[in-house]
């Protein structure tokens, strides 16, 4: 199984600032990769997938980067809607895997 | 506008079965590719199994001894079964679709979740 290790855990941030994110696979993914952010209470919305393609509907300022077994997800400017939790995850090899998180936070 | 909404029982006792279900809204559940996937309270998230639009399933090694997906396509409904649970199987249960832009393994379209409690 593909372990997905997310760093770091707490990422402390203000608004307006860069936000950048890591996720490292125990083995090559390829560019089989996505990224999810979820809110308090809610479920997690798609943000990236296949490393670098922005889902429907997400806004520029979200981009994802790497290939192999190292990953980015870049938050070029920080709004007050985007502090939540964010989730790497893994489709290159069965079964699907998640990282366990990282939380972004004021 | 393609909904989801799930239900079932929140609270079970070690060893009974847990039972979800999520209806489809707006699209046909033979249509795509259905997924449920499981959070543990303050934990990361847990792939557990997909229904395939012909009606296909394929579970997580992890579970796979103890998980049904299934469909009823006259409801436009799929379910998990999970049986005998223990208090390791507490979490919230997300039902969720497959992607058919990016890829059916990636996640695009989430119920609300229910949250599940294995206790005695």
């Amino acid at each position: 199984e593909i372990v997905l290790t997310q760093s770091p855990a707490t990422l402390s941030l203000s608004p307006g600032e860069r936000a950048t994110l890591s996720c490292r696979a125990s083995d090559s993914v390829s560019n089989y990769l996505a990224w999810y952010q979820q809110k308090r209470g809610q479920a997690p919305r798609l943000l990236i997938y296949d490393a670098s393609n922005r889902a429907t509907g997400i806004p520029a300022r979200f981009s994802g980067s790497g290939s192999g077994a190292d990953f980015t997800l870049t938050i070029s400017s920080l709004e007050p809607e985007d502090f939540a939790v964010y989730y790497c995850q893994q489709r290159s090899r069965w079964p699907l895997t998640f990282g366990g998180g990282t939380q972004v936070e004021i | 506008q393609v909904q989801l909404q799930q239900w079932g029982a929140g609270l079970l006792k070690p060893s009974e079965t847990l039972s979800l279900t999520c209806a489809v809204y707006g699209a046909s559940v033979s249509g795509d590719y259905w997924s449920w996937i499981r959070q543990p309270r303050g934990k990361g998230l847990e792939w557990i199994g997909e229904l395939t639009y012909n009606g296909r399933t394929d579970y997580n090694p992890s579970l796979e001894s103890r998980v049904t997906i299934s469909v009823d396509t006259s409801k436009n409904q799929f379910s998990l079964q999970l049986n005998s649970v223990t208090a390791a199987d507490t979490a919230v249960y997300y039902c969720a679709r497959g992607s058919a832009v990016a890829s059916h393994w990636y996640f695009d379209l989430w119920g609300r979740g229910t949250l599940v409690v294995v206790s005695s």
